[in-house]
């Protein structure tokens, strides 16, 4: 069965890095797309954007260009959120998603990860 | 880009029905996905492409999409159902998914 296991919380202090790993298993990595999905605390879900697991080629939401970069290592079947220059508003659950069909609904999701941006 | 709102909750007795709406252009000429959210999970999809379920998603949860709305609707309300509820589409025009801003569906 499909499977997305993310990697486990994590407490930054403002202006450092951190990167958050979603390990896809029950499937052929390469042959969908995963999406990265933002949550603050009390806060509804935000697309940051995805990455073609085929070509390695990301796309990035409004709001998400600059300090998020997403990344793969196929040989492990694993996706990576990174985010640098950690701000306190950077302090959210960040999920991994899956699709069943291009553009269509995210129906896997990884158990997500609690990033908090803290001094 | 393109915007969808939702009502921020819509509460409902148990066996009742509850109607969660989403509006945005033209959306009817999109497909909509409904996710749930219960406190600390991950999110569900409970309708897919505007009025599909999931296997496991019980019947009581249906959709539809018309014009500038679409509607999740939840028959005979059980205190499980308590959760937040989203619509999302893809918009492409922008390559994008797009959330709504989710709707809190308390159970009286």
């Amino acid at each position: 069965q499909v499977q997305l296991v993310q990697s486990g919380s994590e407490l930054k202090k403002p202006g450092a890095s951190v990167k958050v790993s979603c390990k896809a298993s029950g499937y052929t990595f390469t042959h969908h797309a995963l999406s990265w999905v933002r949550q603050a605390p009390g806060q509804g879900l935000e697309w940051m954007g995805w990455i073609n697991t085929d070509t390695a080629n990301p796309a990035y939401a409004q709001g998400f260009t600059g300090r998020f970069v997403f990344s793969l290592d196929t040989s492990v079947s694993t996706a990576y959120l990174q985010i640098s220059s950690l701000k306190s508003e950077d302090t959210a659950v960040y999920y991994c998603a899956r699709d069943t069909t291009p553009y269509g609904p995210l129906h896997y999701w990884g158990q997500g990860t609690l990033v908090t941006v803290s001094s | 880009s393109y915007v969808l709102s939702q009502p921020p909750s819509v509460s409902v007795a148990p066996g009742k029905t509850a109607r969660i709406t989403c509006e945005g252009n033209n959306i009817g000429s999109k497909g909509v996905h409904w996710y749930q959210q219960k406190p600390g999970q991950a999110p569900v999809v409970v309708i897919y492409y505007d009025s599909d379920r999931p296997s496991g998603i019980p019947e009581r949860f249906s959709g539809s999409n018309s014009g500038n709305t679409a509607t999740l609707t939840i028959s005979r309300v059980e205190a499980g159902d308590e959760a937040d509820y989203y619509c999302q589409v893809w918009d492409s025009s922008s390559a994008h998914y797009v959330f709504g801003p989710g709707t809190k569906v308390p159970v009286l």
